[in-house]
């Protein structure tokens, strides 16, 4: 049972333009949910965070956006820049340590 | 700050040995750390938590006596998969939190290939 979902398996996008990667999820007890990006072989590195008492955090050229009612949030990065092309993670957690991952969305941003 | 390092970041190993994954918080004591895998185009999946001089808490589906847990120090913690078979090649990643309201820092993998 996958609790969060991550249904666009890639996305391109040319430099300079939006990238907006989507996640859902299906526990409502989840009340804070996080964004991570990831190389080939590497660990994920913490992007931006969201607390479900709020429905935006930005954060530079990224913005979490979250709407509680669809249990849908959305990760915005403007402008695109290349070096953003990697697998970008969406996780959620609710009362205990645990993150719950989805399956991710690799970006590519071309020139 | 915040670095978590992993040794080795890639083994290959015969099928039936052992072999023990190393996770270190370099620069900040590590009262949790999280153990995950990640099979390819998957996501990652918790395995455990282990807390500093406790026992670790596995997943279900888990086997606790084939992924062995060792948090023995607030800086390092230690998985060991024992009798390793190709089904259990993966990347495995740790985290590490110092802070209980903080955030996971995650190391870089350890790619392992069973043969």
């Amino acid at each position: 049972d996958q609790q969060v979902k991550q249904n666009s398996p890639s996305l391109s996008v040319q430099e300079g333009r939006i990238s907006i990667l989507n996640c859902d999820y299906t526990n409502s007890m989840f009340d804070y949910f996080l964004w991570y990006k990831k190389y080939p072989a590497e660990g994920p590195t913490f992007l931006i965070s969201i607390s479900s008492i709020k429905d935006k955090n930005e954060d530079g050229r990224f913005t979490v956006f979250l709407n509680k009612s669809a249990k849908h949030l959305s990760l915005h990065i403007v402008p695109s820049q290349p070096g953003d092309s990697a697998v970008y993670f969406c996780a959620a957690s609710g009362n205990t340590d645990k993150l719950i991952f989805g399956t991710g969305t690799r970006l590519q941003v071309f020139p | 700050g915040a670095v978590v390092s992993q040794h080795p970041s890639r083994v290959i190993c015969k099928s039936g040995t052992s072999v023990k994954i190393e996770c270190r918080s370099l620069d900040f004591q590590a009262t949790t750390m999280f153990w995950y895998r990640q099979f390819p185009k998957q996501s990652l999946m918790l395995m455990a938590t282990s807390n500093e001089g406790s026992k670790a808490t596995y997943e279900q589906g888990v086997e606790k006596d084939k992924f062995l847990i060792n948090h023995a120090s607030l800086t390092l913690s230690t998985l060991t998969v024992t009798s390793a078979h190709p089904e259990d090649s993966s990347f495995y990643i740790c985290s590490a939190r110092g802070d209980p309201l903080g955030e996971q820092y995650f190391g870089p993998g350890t790619r392992l290939t069973v043969t």
